[in-house]
């Protein structure tokens, strides 16, 4: 069974540009968080997104915005990309219905902002 | 406001001693807690949760984690460490307060190295 798949892994933009971000659930995860990482404030959630709907959000400015195809696929967009914004981007699966806070990590997308 | 901290930021034991993980939460109402494992270049895995019942839970990996509800806390044990182990361990709350079961508040994580 794959795993979650996250595009790009490694990516580098500068200010102002804007980023999309894609994530491939685990088959049959309905249920698609994201998180940022970075080394000086850590694991952080975004927003989660479930049925195609956004259930729950961080807090992070309206710059950060994603979306929630049918096929549970993710995406998530940075626009007007500022320095702070240097991170590891992590997308988590879980299973539908399952409130068991049991996510399964992707490796992540590694954004440097120049 | 919940919280999550780990005070150790770095450990070193060798390889077959004991480990012990300190995690103290902070959370207005029964915490849904959990343990996950960062390889270096890895996403996160989880190693065991603790969402109610028996206060000792076992793991993958050999791990195991006691909730203390007097000492809001939620370490994480392993008997013998092997060098495998080396990795950064993240303690982390289910903030259900904002409906969130798989919104989760993560403490800085602890990075532990294993001496052979």
């Amino acid at each position: 069974k794959a795993g979650v798949t996250q595009t790009p892994r490694y990516l580098i933009k500068t200010r102002g540009q804007q980023v999309t971000l894609s994530c491939s659930p685990i088959s049959g995860h309905r249920s698609v968080s994201w998180y940022q990482q970075t080394p000086g404030q850590g694991l952080q959630f975004l927003f989660e997104y479930f049925s195609e709907t956004q259930r729950n959000k961080g807090n992070f400015p309206g710059r950060f915005s994603g979306r929630q195809f049918s096929n549970s696929r993710s995406e998530m967009n940075v626009s007007t990309l500022e320095l702070g914004d240097s991170a590891l981007y992590l997308c988590a699966s879980s299973l539908a219905g399952e409130r068991s806070g049991e996510l399964f990590f992707g490796e992540g997308s590694r954004l440097t902002v120049l | 406001a919940q919280s999550v901290t780990q005070p150790d930021i770095h450990i070193t034991v060798s390889e077959g001693a004991s480990l012990e993980l300190r995690c103290n939460y902070s959370y207005g109402a029964t915490p849904y807690l959990f343990w996950y494992v960062q390889s270096p270049g890895q996403g996160l895995q989880l190693l065991l949760k603790y969402f109610s019942g028996d206060t000792l839970v076992q793991g993958i990996k050999g791990f195991e984690a006691e909730f203390k509800r007097s000492q809001s806390s939620f370490n994480l044990r392993k008997p013998s460490v092997h060098w495998s182990d080396a990795a950064e361990y993240f303690c982390a709350v289910g903030d259900l307060f904002s409906g969130g079961y798989n919104k989760l508040i993560f403490g800085a994580g602890t990075r532990l190295a294993v001496h052979p």
